[in-house]
């Protein structure tokens, strides 16, 4: 099973800062990786695919990079809707697709 | 508009069987992978199996290999989970969600309690 590691575990930050997490893969999955936000009694909202490509409907603040088994999300200036748990998720291989332990992003 | 749709909280005993819905619209279902994740309190979120509609092709996380069934009514777009047998550890809450790029569209999740 490919194993997922999000650093850090949580992230406090000022609302108009830049956040920066992180996901490593225990092997590759090309750039076949997706992020997700959370907010508290929600279903988790995909925010990128494809390592690097903004979901409709996502404000340009966020932003994914990597490939291989390095990646990261970007908030360019937080906004205080920002503060929630993100998860990472690789697609490449099942069984089975697994997910990031999660981040907290809090103020 | 895509939307994905569960049925509501359930409450069940120990050892009694269990099945949940997500019934779909505004996409062509047969199309899409269904994907099946697992929440539990507090905790982070775990994919339990993917399920493919127009052929009824089932893949499982070993994890949940036997435990539950996925399955789904093309005539009505309608996705199912289900158990034959539930444990106190089932309780969690339990989303479905579309594979189009990656898990595109979310049901907003069926809480399951599972308590003697």
């Amino acid at each position: 099973e490919i194993v997922m590691t999000q650093s850090p575990a949580t992230l406090s930050v000022s609302p108009g800062e830049r956040a920066t997490l992180s996901c490593r893969v225990s092997q590759s999955v090309g750039t076949n990786l997706a992020w997700y936000q959370q907010k508290p009694g929600q279903a988790p909202r995909l925010l990128i695919y494809g390592a690097s490509t903004r979901a409709p409907g996502i404000p340009t603040r966020f932003s994914g990079s990597g490939s291989g088994t390095e990646f990261t999300l970007t908030i360019s200036s937080l906004q205080s809707e920002d503060f929630a748990v993100y998860y990472c998720h690789q697609y490449n291989k099942w069984p089975p697709y697994t997910f990031g332990q999660g981040s907290k992003l809090e103020i | 508009e895509v939307q994905l749709v569960q049925s509501g909280a359930e409450v069940r005993k120990p050892g009694e069987s269990l099945r949940i819905s997500c019934k779909t619209s505004g996409y062509s279902f047969t199309n899409y992978w269904i994907g099946w994740v697992r929440q539990m309190p507090g905790k982070g979120l775990e994919w339990m199996g993917i399920f493919y509609p127009a052929d009824s092709d089932a893949r499982y996380s070993s994890s949940f290999q036997g435990q539950v069934t996925m399955s789904a009514d093309n005539s009505i777009t309608t996705a199912y989970l289900q158990w034959a047998t539930l444990k106190a550890s089932d309780t969690a809450m339990y989303y479905c969600a579309r594979m189009g790029a990656a898990g595109d569209y979310w049901g907003q999740g069926t809480p399951v309690t599972v308590s003697s």
